[in-house]
């Protein structure tokens, strides 16, 4: 059962331009959401988050909107560089017991020069 | 300040082999988390410890165990390895094993031949 689901596995776009990437999550219980970038070689670094009592949080270029009626959330970078091509994971701590987390499968987003 | 550490960063192994992997969490951190990613999947949770106790499990067999020392750095050992277990092994460290951020070292990438 995935609860975290990134449906978009790859994401092109120009420099210069905006980013979104979206996630989508079945458990109502989730409150609180990460994203993380993890480049080729590296671990996962963590980016940016937001609660389920916000609608957005912003950090720089990177922004977060939740939707929590529609268990949906985004992250967009604007604008988006070439160093930012990476892949993108969302994750939502488990409520039920251990604070695991549980990852989406992951958006590969390229930014051309 | 130093991040998460992980050695080896990688790993030649044969199946039915026992590897051991090690992780040194951020300074002050006292929960240590292990996430098995493979290609294409987002990380799946493993063990979660904290304060030298298993706080939490995911769905792996029992040929998976691990351990936290007085230091809270942490080791993961597998047992009769099998090609299945060709995977990036990434440590977690956090402040707590809930309601905190959890920040991933670089990884162990494990070939089972």
């Amino acid at each position: 059962d995935q609860q975290v689901k990134q449906n978009s596995p790859s994401l092109s776009v120009q420099e210069g331009r905006i980013s979104i990437l979206n996630c989508d999550y079945t458990n109502s219980m989730f409150d609180y959401f990460l994203w993380y970038k993890k480049y080729p070689a590296e671990g996962p670094t963590f980016l940016i988050s937001i609660s389920s009592i916000k609608d957005k949080n912003e950090d720089g270029r990177f922004t977060v909107f939740l939707n929590k009626s529609a268990k949906h959330l985004s992250l967009h970078i604007v604008p988006s560089q070439p160093g930012d091509s990476a892949v993108y994971f969302c994750a939502a701590p488990d409520t039920s017991g251990t604070y695991k987390y549980i990852f989406g499968t992951g958006t590969r987003l390229k930014v051309l020069a | 300040d130093a991040g998460v550490t992980q050695s080896p960063t990688h790993l030649i192994k044969t199946r039915g082999q026992q590897v051991t992997l090690r992780c040194s969490p951020i300074s002050g951190h006292k929960s240590v988390s292990w996430y098995q990613q493979v290609l294409g999947q987002g990380p799946q949770f493993i063990f979660q410890y904290y304060e030298k106790e298993e706080r939490g499990r995911g769905n792996f067999p029992d040929r998976f165990s691990a351990r936290q020392f007085p230091n809270y750095s942490s080791e993961l050992n597998v047992n009769a390895l099998l090609l299945g277990d060709s995977a990036l092994y990434l440590c977690a460290s956090s402040l707590r094993h809930r309601g905190e951020t959890q920040y991933f070292g670089p990884g162990t990438r494990l070939l089972v031949l």
